[in-house]
């Protein structure tokens, strides 16, 4: 159980464009799903903390109008990056609060790689 | 602000041999603290956990120890195989904050 899928895994797209990034609780009901960002060799810096219908909370230096997130129900919660520049490209990863064998802890999504042109 | 922190970017160890992964931390407010172990190109998978009230727990093949007096975690693999080889993380987490924040990360490359 407490599995978290995330759509698409990888993802090549022009300067300028917006790409969405799904994240999906597959086997549980999240009400709170995290946004992560990951550098190549680096650790995950936490980018926002979505919640289920309401506005997501951003970390500090997170350009909500760039990334804009979207809870729409227990099981998912998209990320847009919007107008994607060469900067942008990274692996994002979602994660969902959930409870399997009666521990409540955070599961990860598999990632999506983004590149862009 | 609060920090984690692992001692070395590195560890190489024969397969079969002990690995010990380090971990410090600042935030003595910090309260739940878990191991994530990533491998290339995936995301971070759970291994093990620990509240603030132990000082030890165990899983299977893996061990967690707390210090809390130095601000101190450590993750020990028992007879570490080649499939263990990942990125290994610390993360801090605090009840009420319900977020993970994660260390820099431990690369374990285990020889066969």
């Amino acid at each position: 159980g407490a599995v978290v899928s995330q759509h698409p895994s990888r993802v090549i797209c022009k300067s300028g464009t917006s790409v969405k990034i799904e994240c999906r609780s597959l086997d549980f009901q999240a009400t709170t799903m995290f946004w992560y960002r990951q550098f190549p060799k680096k650790s995950l810096m936490l980018m926002a903390t979505s919640n289920e219908g309401s506005k997501a909370t951003y970390e500090q230096g997170v350009e909500k109008d760039k990334f804009l997130i979207n809870h729409a129900s227990l099981t998912l919660s998209t990320l847009t990056v919007t107008s994607a520049h060469p900067e942008d490209s990274s692996f994002y990863i979602c994660s969902a609060r959930g409870s399997a064998g009666g521990r409540e802890t955070q599961y990860f999504g598999p990632g999506t790689r983004l590149l862009v042109l | 602000g609060e920090s984690v922190g692992l001692h070395l970017p590195t560890l190489s160890v024969q397969e079969g041999d002990n690995s010990i992964i380090n971990c410090a931390y600042s935030n003595s407010a910090s309260d739940y603290f878990i191991w994530y172990k990533q491998e290339s190109g995936k995301g971070p998978q759970f291994i093990i956990d620990i509240r603030s009230n132990m000082d030890k727990r165990q899983g299977q093949r893996v061990t967690v120890l707390l210090n809390k007096t130095v601000k101190h975690l450590s993750l020990q693999i028992a007879a570490t195989q080649p499939g263990d080889s990942a990125v290994y993380f610390c993360a801090e987490n605090r009840a009420n904050a319900g977020k993970s924040t994660f260390g820099d990360g431990t690369t374990l490359t285990v020889k066969p």
